[in-house]
């Protein structure tokens, strides 16, 4: 019964250093999004994908990038990674528009 | 302007009082209302979804949604300090999804 699992749990970068979060989901879930959130900001959308080979911007995409291969992976790649980037961010997953999100456990990040 | 404006608290209530938690909005286009429930270094998880104006209920647990007022609320009755958490409200117009701030909600016994 794993849902959406999210690794790495926590990283630390330098800045300039890129990586790639991982978020795989077993419920066959067509939209898949990526958020971060930040104290006093709440939760902000990255980027999200409504099904294999379609992704789309958020509200805050600068500086990450987004593919979907595969219904069940959506990884998200820091290119440059920037202080500005220091947060926790959520992976999320849904069977349709209007039907409610799952969410991973995060994963904790940390910029130099 | 927020589209959605939720205060963001702590809110600290003793053990087993009724908490009230709010959300307004200003986009009439929204059509789903949700509650999550944000533990401590945990994802949020589903609590409440709604997609009418009334009420809804689950256990301790009740939803209100005012469309004409473009405000929401949670309701938890005979709190516990398992209730402990960040509240946020949610609501969706198509394919955005979007949160409120968050509340801290901490239950003392």
């Amino acid at each position: 019964n794993a849902g959406v699992t999210q690794t790495p749990k926590f990283q630390v970068l330098k800045t300039g250093q890129s990586m790639t979060l991982q978020c795989a989901q077993d419920m066959n879930h067509e939209y898949m999004s990526w958020y971060r959130q930040d104290p006093g900001m709440g939760l902000r959308l990255i980027h999200y994908s409504v099904g294999a080979g379609i992704t789309d911007q958020g509200e805050v995409p600068n500086g990450y990038n987004v593919s979907r291969s595969t219904t069940e992976d959506f990884p998200l790649r820091l290119l440059s990674a920037a202080p500005s980037q220091t947060s926790v961010y959520f992976c999320a997953s849904r069977a349709g528009t209007f039907q409610p999100q799952h969410f991973g456990d995060g994963t904790r990040l940390s910029i130099l | 302007q927020k589209e959605v404006e939720q205060d963001p608290g702590p809110l600290s209530v003793p053990e087993g009082a009724i908490v009230s938690l709010n959300c307004t909005y200003s986009n009439s286009a929204f059509q789903y209302f949700m509650w999550y429930r944000q533990y401590s270094r945990k994802g949020p998880e589903l609590l409440m979804y709604t997609y009418s104006s009334g009420n809804k209920e689950d256990g301790r647990f009740t939803a209100q949604v005012d469309k004409s007022s473009k405000y929401i609320s949670l309701f938890i009755r005979d709190s516990q300090p398992s209730d402990s958490a960040t509240y946020l409200c949610a609501m969706t117009q198509a394919q955005k999804l979007v949160f409120g701030q968050g509340t801290r909600l901490t239950i003392n016994p």
